[in-house]
């Protein structure tokens, strides 16, 4: 049973490098989310996607882009990564808005 | 912002015991779930109550919720060491956040063997 799997697990990052954040899903969710957790602030929504072909933005979405080609890939990419990403991130599915969400084991992205 | 507050912030307790969390928010929900996360791992769905249910059990965990006062409780009864983890409530916010999950921070269980 695999469900939600991200890549990579742990990272360190040179500040000013692009990185992209891999997510994979095989439940056949319609909808995707990208999360990041810090201590103190809990998770905070970075963007969303609530089919294929489509996506949004979150509550912290500046500075991360995604894109969702097909029903099961949700990469989240930073273009031009700084020190306040780091941080550990988790995607998530759910079958439609706001049921329940399935999460990945998360990356952790140190950026120095 | 936070759309949910846990309460408190971090709980210990001797196996056996009861474990109590309170969540606050702020917005009228469609509904309030709440997460486990064990250390280093991803959040694992426990329950989900509706706005217009009151309460809800599984297994050892009982949720109430009370929209009049825009809260939720979870309630661990005979608490074992497994069950240490950080507890989350999320709510759907149509409002504030068009039906998309807002977090609390968490309340972190410590349950002592």
């Amino acid at each position: 049973i695999a469900g939600i799997t991200q890549a990579p697990t742990s990272q360190i990052l040179a500040a000013g490098r692009r990185m992209t954040l891999r997510c994979t899903q095989d439940m056949r969710h319609n909808a995707m989310y990208w999360y990041r957790q810090d201590l103190g602030l809990g998770l905070r929504l970075i963007h969303y996607s609530n089919t294929a072909g489509t996506t949004g933005k979150g509550e912290v979405p500046d500075g991360y882009s995604v894109s969702r080609a097909n029903t099961d890939d949700f990469p989240l990419t930073l273009a031009s990564a700084v020190p306040s990403q780091t941080s550990v991130y988790f995607c998530a599915s759910s079958e439609g808005n706001a049921g329940e969400l399935f999460f990945g084991e998360g990356s952790r992205l140190t950026v120095l | 912002s936070q759309q949910g507050e846990e309460d408190p912030q971090a709980l210990s307790i001797q196996e056996g015991e009861n474990a109590t969390m309170n969540c606050s928010y702020k917005t009228s929900i469609n509904n309030l779930q709440w997460y486990r996360q064990n250390s280093g791992r991803g959040l694992v769905h426990l329950i989900l109550i509706r706005s217009n249910e009151r309460e809800k059990h599984s297994g050892r965990l009982r949720v109430t919720l009370d929209t009049s006062k825009k809260s939720s409780s979870l309630l661990i009864t005979a608490s074992r060491a497994a069950d240490t983890a950080s507890y989350f409530c999320a709510t759907d916010a149509p409002e504030s956040s068009g039906d998309k999950l807002t977090f609390g921070t968490g309340t972190r269980l410590a349950v002592r063997p």
